[in-house]
């Protein structure tokens, strides 16, 4: 049974950097692409780009380019999302995903990031 | 703002149905066949309904139906159950991107 399973609550300060793991199980790591999603509070979805688990290359969006970085762990079927000099409004939910057949077939629960001095 | 538009808002009693519709450009919707929706209830991760427009993943009721003409897809929900309300998300490929649309909220009267 696949499952994405996330890294826990983030409060930080302005300025702060934070690091959101992504640990999947029940198929092969390798085999399907990640991608990451945010969903600031009473908004809706906004698509951050995505990570080849093949080959290790991100891909960012035009608005998540600069201070957020996608990497792996191959070893423990673990992705992570880095996300540098944090800003109030980086506060959201984020959420991995796995690519599938043109779906975002299986969602990690999310991770709650606050930024608030 | 997203780039899809949603209306914010669709309702309809239990066992009608209701259409929300998303709306494109000829960028995204308009040039592949890949949107998908996603539901999403409160305090919960998203979970994919319908991909490349008309298709439904393994364990989506046949009540979940998609659809595209041109700029706008839609999504059909038949036989309105309790359950079904939630946020509703539509999503497109974009030739590189992804893109979002900002979200419709189904009401169960």
């Amino acid at each position: 049974q696949v499952h994405l399973v996330q890294s826990g609550s983030e409060l930080k300060e302005p300025g702060a950097s934070v690091k959101i793991s992504c640990k999947a199980s029940g198929y092969t790591f390798t085999t399907y692409a990640l991608t990451w999603v945010r969903q600031a509070p009473g908004h809706g979805l906004e698509w951050m780009g995505w990570i080849n688990t093949n080959t290790e290359k991100p891909t960012y969006a035009r608005d998540f380019t600069g201070r957020f970085v996608f990497s792996l762990d191959t070893s423990v079927s673990t992705a992570y999302l880095h996300i540098s000099s944090l800003k109030a409004d980086d506060s959201a939910v984020y959420y991995c995903a796995r690519w599938y057949q043109w779906l975002f077939d299986y969602w990690g629960q999310g991770t709650l990031v606050t930024v608030s001095s | 703002q997203s780039a899809l538009t949603q209306p914010p808002s669709a309702s309809g009693s239990p066992g009608q149905s209701v259409t929300m519709s998303c709306t494109g450009t000829s960028s995204d919707v308009g040039s592949y066949e890949y949107v998908s929706w996603y539901q999403q209830h409160p305090g919960k991760a998203p979970k994919g309904v319908i991909y490349e427009v008309t298709k439904r993943p393994s364990g989506v009721p046949d009540r979940f139906s998609g659809s595209k003409s041109g700029n706008t897809a839609s999504l059909t929900v038949s036989g309105l159950q309790a359950e079904d309300e939630a946020d509703y998300f539509c999503s497109s490929y974009a030739g590189g991107p992804w893109v979002f649309g900002g979200g419709t909220k189904l009401t169960v009267l």
